[in-house]
């Protein structure tokens, strides 16, 4: 079946750092989402991609849609306390298809 | 409501007993899905209802889980004789027509003692 490799598993990172987390997929996706999770919550949506090659931003996060349609990162710029939290990219093959998940980073940030 | 609500938020039960989730959708969005997460790991997929089309259970670990959707809008899983490796938070979202976006509930929280 198609899968998700998501990495890294974890991040331990300094105050102010910048971040960088990606996914691979084994087959196509037509849509990339980047979802984050704090501790209680559920996860709530970052950024949707839904072209090749897109380059999208919501404030300090940055997502881009790979040219392969395979893959897909989100960086952080400049990271503040509550970026801390799991972050899940998923993706979707097709419209008419569930989305499928990466199996999460945790960044945790250093005091 | 504005988001997508869920059910107790917490439950906690003995070992054998029946349980009942809910899960209240953002209105109009036509597919619903549940999904399971133990502690500390990713999303697990259960089942997916789309419109009035047959929902697809490809996930459902065992027998002992169902779940229905009644009028296209609130859904109820149900775990029957609970086990403790049920114990888990289980989440539902909502998917609006023609996007992939998902919204999800804040989750309900079970343990099985």
């Amino acid at each position: 079946g198609q899968q998700l490799n998501q990495s890294p598993q974890s991040m331990f990172i300094q105050e102010g750092e910048d971040v960088s987390m990606n996914c691979t997929s084994s087959s196509i996706f037509n849509t990339w989402l980047w979802y984050k999770q704090d501790p209680g919550e559920g996860p709530v949506l970052l950024i949707a991609l839904y072209k090749a090659g897109e380059l999208t931003s919501n404030g300090r996060l940055t997502a881009q849609f790979g040219i392969t349609r395979k893959d897909s990162f989100l960086n952080i710029s400049a990271s503040i306390p509550s970026d801390v939290g799991i972050y899940f990219c998923a993706g979707q093959p097709d419209s008419n298809y569930q989305l499928i998940w990466g199996a999460g980073t945790k960044l945790i940030i250093k005091p | 409501g504005a988001g997508v609500s869920q059910s107790p938020s917490n439950k906690v039960t003995e070992k054998g007993k029946d349980v009942e989730l809910r899960c209240d959708p953002i209105s109009g969005h036509t597919a619903l899905y549940w999904y399971r997460q133990s502690l500390g790991q990713g999303l697990e997929f259960l089942i997916y209802f789309q419109g009035n089309s047959a929902p697809d259970k490809s996930g459902l670990p065992s027998d002992r889980f169902s779940a229905e959707r009644t009028g296209g809008s609130v859904s109820t899983l149900t775990i029957q004789r609970t086990q403790q490796e049920d114990s888990a938070v289980y989440l539902c979202a909502g998917r609006g027509r023609n996007t992939g976006e998902l919204f999800f509930g804040e989750g309900s929280r079970l343990t099985v003692l």
